[in-house]
């Protein structure tokens, strides 16, 4: 069974960090891209940040550019994402994104996610 | 950056055909991508690249994409239809390509 599976989600202060992962299982891992995508509560969907199979392309939504970065180890089968410098409107579910395309990383859209992992940042 | 447009919301009666749009500037030069998600769920892919289904997504599901708007087809809704739905381009246009979901629109079943 295809499968993702997002930790490392929780309560943190304004301005400290947070590492968030997601395993796979069920699909051979470092043939795909691999994305966040977040969402506030009550909100949409809002794309954080993707990265290709070999880890050669990377791309960041311009409101985490600079605070959060996107890794991954493929011989883990592991998807990461380092916060930094949280802010309060980074509260949000974390979602972990299959890319549907063999060794693509644009244009493709995202056909497998896990249930999320929840980040509360707050005082 | 890229916008994607759609409506907060549609309503459509049982057995009947919904349609929800997507703009953005010359969309149709892009492959959309649709995605539903019911409440307390994971997003599910439903339509990719403009009108391709995956496996499991139901035939009364399907996509079109020309000019500055995208149209989701729902034909003989179903009360398991009821949802939010979100459009999503890959935007290259910028000097850093990334990917734009649109607003979303709930799906109500009268």
């Amino acid at each position: 069974e295809v499968q993702l599976v997002e930790s490392g989600g929780g309560l943190v202060q304004p301005g400290r960090s947070l590492r968030l992962s997601c395993a796979a299982s069920g699909f051979t891992f470092d043939d795909y891209a691999m994305h966040w995508v977040r969402q506030a509560p009550g909100k949409g969907l809002e794309w954080v940040s993707g990265i290709s199979w070999n880890s050669g392309s990377i791309g960041y939504a311009d409101s985490v550019k600079g605070r959060f970065t996107i890794s991954r180890d493929n011989a883990k089968n592991s998807l990461y994402l380092q916060m930094n410098s949280l802010r309060a409107e980074d509260t949000a579910l974390y979602y972990c994104a299959k890319g549907r395309v063999l060794l693509w990383f644009g244009e493709g859209a995202f056909d497998i996610w896990g249930q999320g992992t929840m980040v509360t940042v707050s005082s | 950056s890229y916008v994607l447009t759609q409506p907060p919301s549609v309503s459509v009666a049982p057995g009947q055909t919904a349609r929800i749009t997507c703009g953005g500037n010359n969309i149709g030069s892009k492959s959309v991508h649709w995605y539903q998600q019911k409440p307390g769920q994971a997003p599910v892919l439903v339509v990719y690249d403009d009108s391709d289904r995956p496996s499991g997504i139901p035939e009364r599901f399907s996509g079109s994409n020309s000019g500055n708007t995208a149209t989701l087809t729902i034909s003989r809704v179903e009360a398991g239809d009821e949802a939010d739905y979100y459009c999503q381009v890959w935007d290259s246009s910028s000097d850093h390509p990334l990917w734009v979901f649109g607003g979303g629109t709930k799906l109500t079943v009268l």
